[in-house]
């Protein structure tokens, strides 16, 4: 399968504090994106990341690509209760029709 | 604000009925797309289209069908609805191909097959 892994599948944090959640893929891609869901509710386009980039910023979301590693990793600074979703990675490969495929999500607790 | 709108939130439907679900964008999109979410399966793509009258399958379109017969509106068919459907159903939008654009999401259509 290509679809992609986030590590970890949950993480419970304080408010204020850094969330970091990583994702991993296993063939090349055309860019990798990152979406939120709260609870029930569909998935929000978080931003996104072309293969040829290194870094992205996004108000306090930083989200780095190291395609030799196949990797990416999405950041939430100074977290606050609001952020408490899940967060899913997605991948469009370059072998699969420009399709997206989506990993299976971190769910990110934020403690008051 | 741009919208994805899924014309049901909640859905209770028997075995057996053709069900269908409903999704409109406003935003004249070129390109939507039906997924089911499942615990532990995460986000698997049924149909998409990339223009009027056009549908192409997703990976698992078994027991499903789609219709687009104007730009803003995709609808997603159960022919013949059966258990092991009852999931969320989420649709989604974007303007260009997945290589250059997000997606625009629904709220999802949470269905219940009894």
């Amino acid at each position: 399968s290509q679809q992609g892994e986030e590590d970890p599948q949950a993480l419970s944090i304080q408010e204020g504090e850094n969330a970091t959640m990583n994702c991993s893929y296993k063939t090349s891609i055309n860019n990798l994106q990152w979406y939120r869901q709260n609870s029930g509710r569909g998935l929000v386009h978080l931003i996104l990341i072309r293969s040829n980039e290194r870094e992205k910023h996004s108000g306090r979301l930083r989200v780095t690509l190291d395609t030799s590693k196949k990797s990416s990793s999405l950041l939430i600074t100074a977290s606050r209760a609001a952020d408490t979703a899940s967060y899913f990675c997605a991948t469009v490969h370059n072998n699969a029709g420009n399709m997206l495929t989506f990993g299976g999500g971190t769910r990110l607790m934020v403690k008051p | 604000d741009v919208k994805v709108t899924q014309s049901s939130r909640y859905l209770v439907k028997r075995t057996g009925e053709k069900v269908f679900l409903e999704c409109v964008q406003d935003m004249d999109h070129e390109n939507m797309f039906w997924y089911r979410q499942d615990p532990g399966l995460g986000l698997r793509l049924i149909y998409f289209s990339y223009d009027v009258k056009m549908k192409e399958k997703g990976d698992i379109p078994e027991g499903y069908s789609v219709s687009r017969e104007k730009k803003e509106r995709f609808s997603l068919i159960l022919e013949s609805a059966s258990t092991n459907q009852t999931s969320m159903y989420l649709c989604a939008s974007s303007l260009a191909g997945p290589g250059y654009d997000g997606y625009t999401f629904g709220s999802g259509t949470r269905l219940t097959v009894v």
